[in-house]
């Protein structure tokens, strides 16, 4: 089992400029979830999906698009990258459990600058 | 809605030393709890879990009691190795909350030889 993959691991991008990051799980979850973590500071949610087919924002979701593509696979886009979006991007996935969710499992991230 | 309150940081030791790092929240009905370790570089590795009132999580000699009266769960290790230096987050998760998870700002370990 891989667990949770990310693509790329870096990433510089000029301001303006689109990409979208990939990330895939094989552990048969439903929930995934993208983060950016800043230096010195905790994670922030940036959108999730509690199932296939759906999508909902987080915490800080402007200036990004997700698709759950399938049930394996959950991308975000940056339409149009700003400075302000340099950061460390993690997507986790979990699965429900009889009174919540079960632990999250992340990714090991893509480090992302836009110049 | 649901919050994690964690000490703040950083927080430096010498080897061998005694860990503890205070984690309280806040929730309706009756969440699970977490701790995560971040080391330098990498993504969130889960390092302990409760889903319980009064469960005990272990791993790699931490521990973590989950207490409902005192809405707590502080992560404590006996004696800390320079291995130990990395990030920890405290998180919790409840089906009543959106977004699932919550996790704390992390408190960033140093441990010195």
């Amino acid at each position: 089992n891989a667990g949770v993959t990310q693509t790329p691991k870096f990433q510089v991008l000029k301001t303006g400029q689109s990409m979208t990051l990939q990330c895939a799980q094989d552990m048969n979850h439903n929930s995934m979830y993208w983060y950016r973590q800043d230096p010195g500071m905790g994670l922030r949610l940036i959108y999730y999906s509690a199932s296939e087919g759906t999508t909902d924002k987080g915490e800080v979701p402007n200036g990004y698009n997700v698709s759950r593509l399938n049930k394996r696979e959950f991308s975000l886009r940056l339409e149009s990258a700003a400075p302000s979006q340099t950061s460390v991007y993690f997507c986790a996935s979990s699965e429900a459990s009889g009174q919540g969710y079960n632990e999250q499992f992340f990714g090991p991230g893509t480090r992302l600058t836009v110049l | 809605g649901n919050s994690v309150t964690q000490m703040e940081g950083p927080v430096t030791l010498s080897e061998e030393a005694f860990l503890t790092i205070n984690c309280t929240y806040t929730a309706t009905g009756y969440p699970s709890l977490f701790w995560y370790v971040q080391y330098p570089g990498e993504g969130l590795q889960l390092l302990l879990k409760a889903t319980k009132a009064d469960d005990k999580g272990s791993n790699k000699g931490f521990e973590a009691t989950y207490r409902k009266e005192t809405t707590s769960f502080h992560l404590e290790k006996g004696s800390v190795q320079v291995s130990d230096s990395a990030v920890y987050f405290c998180a919790l998760s409840a089906y009543n909350y959106g977004q699932n998870f919550v996790f704390g700002p992390g408190t960033r370990l140093s441990v010195l030889p």
